[in-house]
């Protein structure tokens, strides 16, 4: 079945380094892929998504680059500081059902931290 | 705009019992998904509605059921609680279909 892999579960760096978090998916009718953010205790919170039909996508401190052949995307955070602390997921989505409308798969979310 | 809500925000359960979150999107979207969070299994779909019809629908045993009122307000119950039903359950709502989709607070439900 449908199945987001995310790598890795946690990741530690230093303040001004930078982070990269990498996904796969399954499904090659996949055609949305979003990043959230998870702070603890709060609701995921979209940070930047990409369709399929752009390879990268950026957002000041903030890319994602995305490989349809190879069926992997990643996230890239430069300069981190403390507040991108948080816990990260992508996703991809996924159609289907009786109306073909997507749903999205969930990676199993990297624990990032960044310290001063 | 108001963001989405959920209610209630925390939740004690028994086993065997059943229980009804509800859900009311950001206004104008009609679109709402519910996931549920654990720590060891991420962030699981459950199903998808609009316009008061479910779309999509995950992995989910038929205990999982929901329901999209004509103001686009949602509401999921899970009948015959188990322990492991034990989550955080959030709820997303969209515009439209297929688009970017926006995180309720949560609810979060523990079954003792």
């Amino acid at each position: 079945g449908e199945n987001v892999e995310q790598h890795p579960s946690t990741l530690s760096v230093q303040e001004g380094d930078s982070a990269v978090i990498k996904c796969t998916y399954s499904d090659s009718a996949s055609n949305y892929f979003p990043w959230y953010k998870q702070e603890l205790g709060k609701r995921p919170q979209l940070i930047i998504d990409i369709r399929s039909n752009v390879g990268e996508k950026k957002d000041q401190r903030i890319a994602v680059t995305l490989n349809k052949t190879a069926k992997h995307f990643s996230l890239h955070i430069t300069e981190t500081q403390p507040e991108d602390s948080a816990v990260y997921f992508c996703a991809a989505s996924n159609p289907g059902g009786p109306y073909n409308t997507d749903k999205l798969i969930f990676g199993t979310g990297t624990r990032l931290q960044v310290f001063p | 705009k108001a963001g989405v809500t959920q209610t209630p925000r925390y939740l004690i359960k028994t086993r065997g019992q059943q229980v009804t979150l509800s859900c009311s999107p950001i206004s104008g979207h009609r679109s709402v998904s519910w996931y549920q969070q654990t720590p060891g299994q991420g962030l699981q779909f459950l199903f998808e509605y609009f316009s008061e019809t479910q779309r999509n629908k995950g992995n989910f045993p038929g205990r999982f059921s929901g329901r999209q009122f004509s103001n686009s307000r949602s509401e999921m119950n899970v009948s015959t609680l188990e322990l492991g039903d034990s989550a955080l359950y959030l709820c997303a709502s969209s515009p439209q279909v297929q688009e970017t989709q926006y995180f309720g607070p949560g609810t979060r439900l523990l079954v003792l």
